[in-house]
C-alpha cells in the first residue's frame, strides 16, 4: 500500500530556532499533502494545503511566516517552524492524496521547544 | 463549513464485547467521503474504515462496520468482539470530495478491559 514518510519523527530545539520537517510520498506522486497539527489529548487541525510547484494554502488563523510549507517536487513537501517558542511545541502530522478518496498520513513528527 | 462532532469524549468495553462510537456532522453537501481512523499510543493514523455518501449500505471491514444515517448526518463506528489491540483514540472524519483536505472529529478515547 501506499507509504507516507516523515521525518524526524521527534525533534528538541531551542528558543528562536527553525526546524524543517519532511513529508515524502515513497511509491507514489502526490501533488497535494496536507499539515495538521495535534496538541495533547486534542484532535487533528489543519494548517495548511501543500500544493507541488504552487504556493500552499494556510487555514485560517495560521501564521504563513511562521510555518513555512515547500512543496518542491511530486514526492516531498517541507515544513519548517521558523523562529520557534515553546507555544510551537506539538505533535505535526503530514498526509498526501493517493486517490480521489484515499489519503495517507504520515508517522508524525513530536517538536518540542526549550 | 463543515463540522464533526463526537460527544463521547471515553468510553471504555470488556473484551469481546460489542461497542459503539458516535459521530454527527454537518454540511450542505450532498456527495461527500466519511471516515473512521484508529489512532494508537504510536500516534499513526490508521484507516478503521471509509463510506461514501452516495452509497446507501453501510460499510463494513470485518469486526468494524457503519450506521451510516444521511438525512441525520449520523455516522456511528460498531466494533464487534472487541479486542485489546483496539485500546486507541478513534476519530470520525468529513472529506468533500474534490478538496481532500480532511475534518476531524474530537475523537473518543476507547480502552478495552481485559
Amino acid at each position: 500500500g501506499a507509504v507516507v514518510s516523515q521525518h524526524p519523527s521527534w525533534v528538541i530545539c531551542k528558543s528562536g530556532t527553525s526546524v524543517k520537517i519532511e513529508c515524502r510520498s515513497l511509491d507514489f506522486q502526490a501533488t497535494t499533502m496536507f499539515w495538521y497539527r495535534q496538541f495533547p489529548k486534542q484532535s487533528l487541525m489543519l494548517m495548511a494545503t501543500s500544493n507541488e510547484g504552487s504556493k500552499a494554502t494556510y487555514e485560517q488563523g495560521v501564521e504563513k511566516d511562521k510555518f513555512l510549507i515547500n512543496h518542491a517536487s511530486l514526492t516531498l513537501s517541507t515544513l519548517t517552524v521558523t523562529s520557534a517558542h515553546p507555544e510551537d511545541s506539538s505533535f505535526y502530522i503530514c498526509s498526501a492524496r493517493v486517490s480521489r478518496e484515499k489519503l495517507f498520513f504520515g508517522s508524525g513528527t513530536q517538536l518540542s521547544v526549550l | 463549513a463543515q463540522t464533526v462532532t463526537q460527544s463521547q469524549p471515553e468510553m471504555s468495553v470488556q473484551e469481546a464485547e460489542t461497542v459503539t462510537l458516535s459521530c454527527t456532522y454537518d454540511t450542505s453537501e450532498n456527495n461527500y467521503y466519511l471516515f473512521w481512523y484508529k489512532q494508537p499510543p504510536s500516534r499513526q493514523m490508521i484507516l478503521v474504515i471509509r463510506q461514501e455518501a452516495y452509497k446507501q449500505q453501510n460499510a463494513t471491514e470485518n469486526r468494524f462496520s457503519v450506521n451510516f444515517q444521511k438525512a441525520a448526518k449520523s455516522f456511528s463506528l460498531k466494533i464487534s468482539d472487541s479486542q485489546l489491540g483496539d485500546t486507541a483514540m478513534y476519530f470520525c472524519a468529513f472529506m468533500k470530495p474534490n478538496n481532500n483536505d480532511m475534518r476531524f472529529g474530537a475523537g473518543t478515547r476507547l480502552t478495552v478491559k481485559p
